[in-house]
């Protein structure tokens, strides 16, 4: 089974400052997803980025991008010129294509950006 | 195109009853799924539709709870015998056809549950 492993239960920052959550999971598949959700404090969960596992290139959207390192099964958020806006619960998921589309989820990270 | 859409939004119960949930997916996704949220904890799989069939349910499903998805269009999670356990947000998500563009999950905004 897989599991997906989020380290840094609360992180705060500074906005327009840079931050970076992270993410390490555990499979055996060489073909996957990987997606950060946001959790706002109204609770709808909001897609922020997806990276294809056969892609070697890093998901960027907007102020958001991704470091995936597939040998290190590792994959981060970087939030750049963070905005009072971004202040959520972030999720790392996982998922297979072949599983039913089922994903598996980290326990989150909070973040909070400062004025 | 309106989301997925959950009904209700809070639903505070006494032990003992019974509860059932709404979920309409998005018109053209034929892959609904469920999802249970404890606070602080990330979202765990409950069961899977691929239209009507029902695919696949996870070992946290016990035997109080059922889901069904009738004509494949809206889906209904029900708890028979509410548990103070079984409190929690409870996650519908869909998603296009498999080999479309994208294996996307969409979320709605759940429905939250306190079993008092």
């Amino acid at each position: 089974a897989q599991t997906v492993t989020q380290s840094q239960p609360e992180m705060s920052v500074q906005e327009a400052e840079t931050v970076t959550l992270s993410c390490t999971y555990d499979t055996s598949e060489s073909n996957y997803y990987l997606f950060w959700y946001k959790q706002p404090p109204s609770r709808q969960m909001i897609l922020v980025i997806r990276q294809e596992a056969y892609k070697q290139q890093n998901a960027t959207e907007n102020r958001f991008s991704v470091n995936f390192q597939k040998a290190a099964k590792s994959f981060s958020l970087k939030i750049s010129d963070s905005q009072l806006g971004d202040t959520a619960m972030y999720f790392c998921a996982f998922m297979k294509p072949t599983n039913a589309g089922k994903s598996t989820f980290g326990d989150g990270t909070t973040l909070t950006v400062k004025p | 195109d309106t989301g997925v859409s959950q009904d209700p939004r809070h639903k505070i119960t006494k032990r003992g009853q019974n509860v059932t949930f709404r979920c309409d997916p998005i018109s053209e996704h034929n892959r609904l799924y469920w999802y249970r949220q404890t606070l602080g904890q990330g979202p765990e799989f409950l069961t899977y539709f691929q239209n009507e069939a029902q695919l696949e349910k996870s070992r946290l499903l016990s035997n109080r709870f059922s889901a069904e998805r009738p004509k494949g269009s809206f889906s209904t999670l029900e708890i028979q015998r509410t548990e103070q356990g079984d409190s929690a947000m409870y996650l519908c998500a869909s998603s296009p056809p498999p080999g479309t563009s994208t294996d996307t999950q969409y979320f709605g905004p759940g429905t939250r549950l306190t079993v008092l």
